[in-house]
């Protein structure tokens, strides 16, 4: 099974402030990297998949990078309802696997 | 609109079988996959399985020997039984849609609320 590593594991940011997440998959998963956020009392919700192609209606200043084994998901701009916890999943091969998550605070 | 929604029990004594139901609509069961993930607290989602469109399904190896994921198209249901439940089963049940790509593995673009399943006797 592909692992996948998620770093940091929390995160703190301020409103206004850029923030980067990383995700690093133990074999190669070419770009098939997908981006999920997660927020008390609403359903995950898929920001990114294919490594960089939003989501419908996910806002433009969340991208995604990388291709191979390493990834990254940036928020410009941080708004308020951006403090969630964000998960990496690759979908390139079975079985699908996450990684365990990053906790984007208020600092 | 796309809704999926867990029903289930709570709680499940340990080495019993856990049955929970998703029931979907805003979109139709032989049109997308839906698949079953699950998350025990503090701890990533894990993919359990999956009900493609047509029918077939796919599980994941970890589970294959006690899982079994079916559907009722008339009733927009999917359903998952999982056997002899051990405490480490303990989590977050998710019925998700599975977004249409052109790759045999995809992401998921819409989930359920989740059903809180505890194994404990």
């Amino acid at each position: 099974d592909v692992q996948m590593t998620q770093s940091p594991s929390y995160l703190a940011a301020s409103p206004g402030e850029s923030v980067s997440i990383s995700c690093k998959a133990s074999k190669s998963i070419n770009t098939y990297l997908a981006w999920y956020q997660e927020k008390p009392g609403k359903t995950n919700k898929l920001l990114i998949y294919s490594g960089s192609t939003l989501q419908s209606g996910t806002p433009s200043r969340f991208s995604g990078s990388g291709s191979g084994t390493d990834f990254t998901l940036t928020i410009r701009s941080l708004e308020p309802e951006d403090f969630a916890v964000y998960y990496c999943q690759q979908h390139n091969e079975y079985p699908l696997t996450f990684g365990s998550g990053t906790k984007l605070e208020i600092k | 609109q796309v809704q999926l929604k867990e029903s289930g029990p709570g709680l499940v004594q340990p080495s019993e079988t856990l049955s929970l139901t998703c029931t979907v609509s805003g979109f139709s069961l032989t049109s997308y996959s839906v698949s079953w993930v699950r998350q025990p607290s503090g701890k990533g989602p894990e993919w359990m399985g999956r009900m493609w469109y047509d029918g077939d399904t796919a599980y994941n190896s970890a589970l294959k020997s006690r899982l079994s994921i079916s559907r009722d198209t008339s009733k927009n249901q999917v359903f998952l039984k999982m056997n002899s439940l051990q405490t480490d089963d303990t989590g977050t049940y998710y019925c998700t849609r599975d977004r249409p790509l052109t790759t045999v593995a995809t992401p998921f673009d819409y989930w359920g609320q989740g059903v809180m399943v505890t194994v404990s006797s």
